[in-house]
């Protein structure tokens, strides 16, 4: 069954970075799009940013765009988020998410990432 | 510009249905959406993918219960037989040009 497993959240200080992995299994991983979603606490969902199957399309939201970098490694199955120059604002869980055919078909489970002094 | 509108609560009582509103902006009525639950202190969870003709592609184990229909911008999501486990979040997504748009969401309880 398609799994997806994210970590690598946690508390930094605003200014500070922080590296996000998702571990995909269950499905041919090179044959999908994939996704960053995130809610910040007692919000709904926001898009942050989407990967097509190769790598060589990318698409950023506005509000991480030039600090965030979404990248994946097709041979270990795994989607990373690279977060630079965080901010409050940025308090969030985080989700990885599969798409297929433009709907997000499967999520994982989250990470938290607390950005505070 | 792509937007996706909801209502932000409904409710309705146990074993009745009730019927949930994703209203696409203005020149994008064509497109498709997916509806997706989110049950408190847990993560989203697809429920189907709905198209501008009304069919719809649900997702692993998604109860009969739940139907998708179409109408012009509109997308609707009904809940049959309504459990107390349906009281969830449910937000509506759409993909555009460079980007992924979801609805603020509606937040049903089950009387």
């Amino acid at each position: 069954q398609v799994q997806l497993v994210e970590s690598g959240g946690g508390l930094v200080k605003p200014g500070g970075s922080l590296r996000l992995s998702c571990a995909a299994s269950g499905f041919t991983f090179s044959d999908y799009y994939m996704s960053w979603i995130r809610q910040a606490p007692g919000k709904g969902l926001e898009w942050v940013s989407y990967i097509s199957s190769s790598g060589s399309t990318i698409y950023y939201a506005d509000s991480v765009k030039g600090r965030f970098t979404i990248s994946r490694d097709n041979a270990k199955n795994s989607l990373y988020l690279q977060m630079n120059s965080l901010r409050a604002e940025d308090t969030a869980v985080y989700y990885c998410a599969r798409a297929r055919d433009t709907a997000i078909d499967y999520w994982g489970q989250g990470t938290l990432v607390t950005v505070s002094s | 510009q792509l937007v996706l509108t909801q209502s932000p609560s409904a409710s309705a009582s146990l074993g009745a249905s009730v019927k949930l509103t994703c209203t696409l902006s203005s020149g994008h009525s064509s497109y498709a959406i997916a509806w997706h639950q989110q049950q408190p202190e847990k993560g989203p969870r697809y429920l189907m993918k709905l198209n501008s003709d009304g069919s719809h592609s649900k997702g692993d184990g998604i109860p009969d219960r739940f139907s998708g229909s179409s109408s012009g911008a509109e997308r609707y999501l009904t809940i049959s037989s309504l459990q107390s486990e349906d009281e969830a979040d449910y937000y509506c997504q759409t993909w555009g040009t460079g980007k992924v748009v979801f609805g603020g969401g509606t937040k049903l309880t089950v009387l």
